[in-house]
C-alpha cells in the first residue's frame, strides 16, 4: 500500500483554468505538507496542516487554496492557473521531527 | 531566516569509488536537525540519513555517512562504494527544533559512471 498517494500524477491544462491535486496518507500522521519543486529542482514549502489546522503558509499567492477535510487528506486547489505554476507538487506527511514521507509528486504543466 | 546551501550543482563519481557532497547552513538556533534526502529519477523523495545537532557523533547508515561540523555549520554526505542506484538528486535539509517545516537546499545531481 502506498503511504502517501497523490492524484493525478500528471496534469496538463490551459492558462486560466482551475485545477485540484489530491493527497492522502495512510500512515496516521498528524501533519501534512505541500511542497513545490520548480524546473531547477528547487523544493520550497507552501503549506502545512496539523490535524486539519493550517500552521504554515509560506507567502503563496491566494490563488492556491489548501483544504484538509481530515488529518489523512490534504488537497490543493489552484485557481486561474499561470505559466509560472508549472512545477512538480509534492505532498508529504510526518508524525515527528524526524522524517518527511513524500508522495510521488504531481507534475503540473500549464500551457 | 535559516538557509541551506549546496554549492555543487552536479558531481560525478566512478562506480565503487567514494564521493562527498557538501552542504552548509545558516541558523541562529543551537538545537536543530539535519537531513539528506535522495530523489531518484522516479521523483519520489527518500530519506537517506539524519543527524541531531546536539549529537557530536556523526550518523552512519550503511554506505552513507555524514561529517557534521557544528561550529562551521557544515553537513557533508559521504557515499562509499558508489553504486549505479545511487544516481539521483541529493538534497540537504534543515529543521529547527521548534519548527514544523523542513528547509531544503537546491540539490546536487550525482552521476555514477560505470
Amino acid at each position: 500500500d502506498t503511504a502517501v498517494s497523490q492524484t493525478p500524477k500528471y496534469l496538463v491544462t490551459q492558462m486560466g483554468n482551475d485545477k485540484s491535486i489530491k493527497c492522502e496518507q495512510n500512515l496516521g500522521h498528524d501533519t501534512m505538507y505541500w511542497y513545490k519543486q520548480d524546473s531547477k529542482k528547487f523544493l520550497k514549502i507552501m503549506f502545512s496542516y496539523n490535524n486539519k489546522e493550517l500552521i504554515i503558509n509560506e507567502t503563496v499567492p491566494n490563488r492556491f487554496s489548501p483544504k484538509s477535510p481530515d488529518k489523512a487528506h490534504l488537497n490543493l486547489h489552484i485557481n486561474s492557473l499561470e505559466l509560472g505554476d508549472s512545477a512538480v507538487y509534492f505532498c508529504a506527511s510526518s508524525q515527528d521531527i524526524w522524517e518527511l514521507f513524500f508522495g510521488e509528486g504531481s507534475r503540473l504543466t500549464v500551457l | 531566516a535559516q538557509t541551506v546551501t549546496q554549492s555543487q550543482p552536479e558531481m560525478s563519481v566512478q562506480e565503487a569509488e567514494t564521493v562527498t557532497l557538501s552542504c552548509t547552513y545558516d541558523t541562529s538556533e543551537s538545537d536543530y536537525y539535519l537531513f539528506w534526502y535522495k530523489q531518484p529519477p522516479s521523483r519520489q523523495m527518500i530519506l537517506v540519513i539524519r543527524q541531531e545537532a546536539y549529537k557530536q557523533q556523526n550518523a552512519t547508515e550503511n554506505r552513507f555517512s555524514v561529517n557534521f561540523q557544528k561550529a562551521a555549520k557544515s553537513f557533508s554526505l559521504k557515499i562509499s562504494d558508489s553504486q549505479l542506484g545511487d544516481a539521483a538528486m541529493y538534497f540537504c535539509a534543515y529543521r529547527g527544533n521548534r519548527d514544523d517545516k523542513i528547509i531544503f537546499g537546491k540539490g546536487t545531481r550525482l552521476h555514477i559512471l560505470p
